[in-house]
């Protein structure tokens, strides 16, 4: 069974708006969420990451939000950027020296 | 600078062909990892190594195995390449200390044919 679902495998937004990318986990053993950005062709590179004692996280244009009672983690981008069109991985990590667990990735559109 | 280096960018091997896909880091991290990378199944585990000499199997370790002799270098092998192990294939490093995130590499898409 996945513990890490993106449910939307695809999101476009008009350059300028708003762009949230949601996350559902089952796990509630995770203590840590991470997000990674992905380009074609090339490996993923770490963007945000959230402790679960905390419900917010900001840096610049990214803000991660965790909702520990509905299991759910979204990534606001705000203002978008055609620079950010990629694809984003959600990411656990639980207590103890355990591999990250990634979604399926959702594909970001940014449309000037 | 924090670097993780992947031996190839594209490959292109035969059917039953064995393969040697290399990895190495050089910011002394402890743990390192093999993932695939396929359309619409995110990324899986294939295996990873918390020290040197030790290896663990991920969600998809058949037909892959892997060797840790140096602690800044992991190798994946599949040891008899199939048209399914045509993917893209990223390694990884991280710390041993809790909650830090893993590096990448920029990845080696391989295709068997």
């Amino acid at each position: 069974d996945q513990q890490v679902k993106q449910n939307s495998p695809s999101l476009s937004v008009q350059e300028g708006r708003i762009s949230i990318l949601n996350c559902d986990y089952t796990n509630s053993m995770f203590d840590y969420f991470l997000w990674y950005k992905k380009y074609p062709a090339e490996g993923p590179t770490f963007l945000i990451s959230i402790s679960s004692i905390k419900d917010k996280n900001e840096d610049g244009r990214f803000t991660v939000f965790l909702n520990k009672s509905a299991k759910h983690l979204s990534l606001h981008i705000v203002p978008s950027q055609p620079g950010d069109s990629a694809v984003y991985f959600c990411a656990e990590l639980n207590s103890g020296n355990t591999p990250l667990v990634f979604g399926k990735g959702t594909r970001l559109s940014v449309i000037a | 600078d924090v670097k993780v280096t992947q031996s190839s960018r594209y490959l292109v091997k035969r059917t039953g062909e064995k393969v040697f896909l290399e990895c190495v880091q050089d910011m002394d991290h402890e743990n390192m990892f093999w993932y695939r990378q396929d359309p619409g199944l995110g990324l899986r585990l294939i295996y990873f190594s918390y020290d040197v000499k030790m290896k663990e199997k991920g969600d998809i370790p058949e037909g892959y195995s892997v060797s840790r002799e140096k602690k800044e270098r992991f190798s994946l092998i599949l040891e008899s390449a199939s048209t399914n192990q045509t993917s893209m294939y990223l390694c990884a490093s991280s710390l041993t200390s809790h909650n830090t995130e893993a590096f990448f590499g920029q990845g080696t898409r391989l295709t068997v044919v």
